[in-house]
């Protein structure tokens, strides 16, 4: 079982839809937890960063962390197509080094 | 704030020779620098971590005498790929972490990649 799951879609959606992408997570000792957006053969950049259980809200994205059923979300409010991505979940392994183990990314298209 | 360059975006090389990738963080100090390989359609997968002035930390798998990284200040960090083969071909990313201007904490900080075929 890889450490960080998610289903690489496509995920296609209209304009304005509200959009939820999850990820499941197996190592529950670790905390922290971050979203990153990929465009098409750029680098990542990070949409969000969250440490344990709860929401955080930043403009249309919330991130959501389940940590009962280690499970992770992003919504993404009043999608555009410049939305358009790949978007990566991403554990924290602590202990100081803070390395990251990513998720394989979910595609999503939002289309006018 | 908080960029990090690559160069070359793009290289092409013959199977035999080797590659040398810089990465750079322009405006702030990298203390850690990580080194990422991205096939299509596929996650980022960690290759190496690097700390300035030490050896880097290899994921298991990497063979260190192929990716060889040298991290040799805050601002830069190279990763050269020896005897580069044809399965060498991939989307090559690194990241810098540190603290940015204007940031409350560490966060890691993505280059643009750099796409490596060889034929």
């Amino acid at each position: 079982q890889k450490e960080v799951e998610q289903d690489p879609g496509p995920l296609s959606v209209p304009e304005g839809a509200i959009v939820s992408l999850n990820c499941t997570y197996s190592n529950s000792a670790f905390q922290y937890f971050m979203w990153y957006r990929q465009y098409s053969r750029k680098g990542p950049e990070l949409l969000m960063y969250t440490y344990s259980s709860g929401n955080k809200e930043d403009g249309r994205f919330t991130a959501q962390v389940d940590k009962s059923s280690k499970y992770i979300s992003l919504f993404i409010r009043d999608s555009q197509p410049s939305d358009s991505a790949t978007y990566l979940c991403v554990q924290l392994r602590g202990g100081g080094s803070y390395i990251p183990t990513f998720g394989r990314g979910t595609s999503l298209i939002v289309h006018p | 704030g908080a960029v990090v360059s690559q160069h070359p975006s793009w290289v092409i090389c013959k199977s035999g020779t080797s590659v040398k990738i810089e990465c750079r963080s322009l405006d702030f100090q990298a203390t850690t620098m990580f080194w990422y390989r991205q096939f299509p359609k596929q996650s980022l997968m960690l290759m190496a971590t690097s700390n300035e002035g030490s050896k880097a930390t290899y994921e298991q798998g990497v063979e260190k005498d192929k990716f060889l990284i040298n991290h040799a200040s805050l601002t830069l960090s190279t990763l050269t790929v020896t005897s580069a083969h044809p399965e060498d071909s991939s989307f090559y990313i690194c990241s810098g972490a540190g603290l940015a201007p204007g940031r409350a904490y560490n966060e890691q900080f993505f280059g643009p990649g750099t796409r490596l075929t060889v034929l």
